[in-house]
């Protein structure tokens, strides 16, 4: 149980195009998504958690009209990186988690993008 | 803020050998804690949760201790193998649990056959 998939694994984009990264929870109902990037040899740093129905909120220093998120359902948000740039090239990790208990999370497999 | 960090960066043992990896934080204010393996280009599996109430956590050949009041996790690995070759990373959750993780930078860590 807890499967948290991503698609795409991997994608490749030009710059100024805009490219969406699915995240879903397959076995359970996500009240909160998490998008985390990842840099080389870095550690993970959270962009934004969003709670279903609600507004992403955003860390300092993201740019929320650069990665737009959407947690329309349940089971699924999305993040757009829109206008991409080489910059944006990075690991895409995603995570879920239901509200209470051990506040547990779950991540996805990550998503390679790279912005040519 | 909190800061996660975890020493040592990089590790590389002979099969067989027991280990420990380390892991700080600088607000002992911690709902909860976890250790996530992570395999190149993959994502995060978690190993072990210890809640804030806890001292230690137990699966199989691994198991995590948490010292909250200073600010210190280990995560104990028994008789390593060469799958056990990953990075290993540590996060915290602050606050009342609502909070997303704040993770280490990790320790890599190579079993050698």
């Amino acid at each position: 149980g807890a499967v948290v998939s991503q698609h795409p694994s991997r994608v490749i984009c030009k710059s100024g195009t805009s490219v969406k990264i699915e995240c879903r929870s397959l076995d359970f109902q996500a009240t909160t998504m998490f998008w985390y990037r990842q840099f080389p040899k870095k550690s993970l740093m959270l962009m934004a958690t969003s709670n279903e129905g609600s507004k992403a909120t955003y860390e300092q220093g993201v740019e929320k009209d650069k990665f737009l998120i959407n947690h329309a359902s349940l089971t699924l948000s999305t993040l757009t990186v829109t206008s991409a740039h080489p910059e944006d090239s990075s690991f895409y990790i995603c995570s879920a988690r239901v509200a209470g208990g051990r506040y547990e999370q779950y991540f996805g497999p990550g998503t390679r993008l790279t912005v040519t | 803020k909190q800061e996660v960090t975890q020493i040592p960066a990089a590790l590389s043992v002979p099969e067989g050998e027991n280990l420990v990896l380390n892991c700080s934080f600088t607000d002992s204010a911690i709902y909860n804690l976890q250790w996530f393996r992570q395999d190149p280009g993959k994502g995060l599996t978690s190993l072990l949760l210890i809640q804030s109430s806890q001292r230690e956590q137990t699966s199989g050949r691994l198991n995590a201790s948490l010292d909250k009041s200073s600010g210190r996790s280990t995560l104990y690995i028994a008789a390593s193998q060469p799958g056990d070759s990953a990075t290993y990373l540590c996060a915290v959750r602050s606050g009342g649990g609502a909070d997303g993780l704040t993770f280490g930078k990790g320790t890599h860590l190579i079993i050698q056959p």
